[in-house]
Formats: C-alpha cells, sequence, structure tokens
C-alpha cells in the first residue's frame, strides 16, 4: 500500500521569506512523487514531479522539491515567497511496483503568504 | 500541457433529479480517467477508475447505482449522480494520465443539491 503524509495543516510565510511544505511518503517500491496546487473553486495543476535522477527537482512557478530517500521526504520549497502563492498545496505519490495507476494524496497543506 | 475539461464548471439541481458531469482529455487520449470528490478544505477521494469501452472500477464505500459512469470514447468520461440528494453536494475533479508519469486535472464541478 501507498501512503503520504503532510504533517501541516496550515502554513504562514512573510512575503519574500523562503517556504517549505512538507511530505513524508511511504511505498512498497521505489516511488514516484508529485506536488499539485489548488487554488479555491478549481482543479488541481501541476508543480513538479520526481521519477529517477537528480534529487533536487526544479518545477513551475520558481517552486522545488527534494527527494530524500533515507528519510522518504519529498518537500516542496521556494526560496522567496509571493502573496500569489497562497493556496493548497498537496503532495501525491504513485507505487512503481503497484498495479494501481492511481495517486495516492496527502491531506494537504494551506500555504498562506503574508504581505 | 496537456489539458483535461470539464463540463459543467458549476450546477445546481433539486433533490431526486440526475446530473450528467463530462470530462474531456483535449489534446491526447485517455484509456483510463479518474473520478475524485472533494470535500471544502480536505483532500481528493478517489471514487472511481473509468476505462474506455469497459465498466467502471469503484472504490469501497461507493454506491456504483448512484455514481454512473460511462468511459464511450478516448477522450470523454461522464459521471451521472443519479437521485441527488444535498450529501451528494460536493466538488467533483476528474483526470487522465497522459503518460506513465504525468496526470493532468480537470478544472472541477462543484454540485449543488438543493
Amino acid at each position: 500500500a501507498q501512503s503520504v503524509a503532510q504533517p501541516e495543516d496550515q502554513v504562514n510565510v512573510a512575503e519574500g521569506n523562503p517556504l517549505t511544505v512538507k511530505c513524508t511518503y511511504s511505498v512498497s517500491g521505489n516511488p514516484y512523487l508529485f506536488w499539485y496546487v489548488q487554488y479555491p473553486n478549481r482543479g488541481l495543476q501541476f508543480l513538479l514531479k520526481y521519477i529517477t535522477g537528480d534529487n533536487l527537482v526544479k518545477g513551475s512557478y520558481g517552486f522545488e522539491a527534494e527527494f530524500n530517500k533515507s528519510q522518504t521526504s519529498f518537500h516542496l520549497k521556494k526560496p522567496s515567497a509571493l502573496v500569489s502563492d497562497s493556496a493548497l498545496y498537496f503532495c501525491a505519490v504513485r507505487d512503481m511496483l503497484g498495479s494501481a495507476r492511481q495517486l495516492t494524496f496527502g491531506s494537504g497543506t494551506q500555504l498562506t503568504v503574508l504581505p | 500541457g496537456a489539458v483535461v475539461s470539464q463540463h459543467p464548471s458549476r450546477v445546481i439541481c433539486k433533490s431526486g433529479t440526475s446530473v450528467k458531469i463530462e470530462c474531456r482529455s483535449l489534446d491526447f487520449q485517455a484509456t483510463t480517467m479518474f473520478w475524485y470528490r472533494q470535500f471544502p478544505k480536505q483532500s481528493l477521494m478517489l471514487m472511481a477508475t473509468s476505462n474506455e469501452g469497459s465498466k467502471a472500477t469503484y472504490e469501497q464505500g461507493v454506491e456504483k447505482d448512484k455514481f454512473l459512469i460511462n468511459h464511450a470514447s478516448l477522450t470523454l468520461s461522464t459521471l451521472t449522480v443519479t437521485s441527488a440528494h444535498p450529501e451528494d453536494s460536493s466538488f467533483y475533479i476528474c483526470s487522465a494520465w497522459t503518460s506513465v508519469y504525468e496526470q493532468y486535472f480537470g478544472p472541477g464541478t462543484r454540485l449543488t443539491v438543493t
């Protein structure tokens, strides 16, 4: 079985400061990892993914994430937060070995960037 | 990037009526699509996996007679909420894989049952 944990329901950060949204995962084999962002009453927008290769993944809108296999983590980061980054962020995982094709999502983290 | 559309974006219906939501892959073919349900400020709950040309696979606890899924072509899947009740009010999102590595989501449909 695959699972994802986002330990923080809410993250607040001042504009211009770095931000981190935490994610840990559990899979049987090697993971495919994803970050999505959701604005109010909208679907999910893809930010970035880790499949293999470099542990530091760069994505859309200046976001990046670091894959850490020993800590089974995939934290989302941005060096300088913008007010417009305020949204709901979801981490998701898919087990490469599993037959299931669906993603398993974390519970989501509401990011608020304060001006 | 790949585009998945949903129609309608919002729908209000009366209790007891049925509502159909369409999900289309606009620039790619999708043999498999997924339907999710999301409550306010909560995560996505997978309802069912829609397979082109065959029956959908429903997650445990999802009533297949209530949430009818049809995947008649490689670009269209529909979710019909039958005999809707106020507790069916929710945000419904569909998605599809464009490859092994990328899954794209529709913009969602807000269903309100009065």
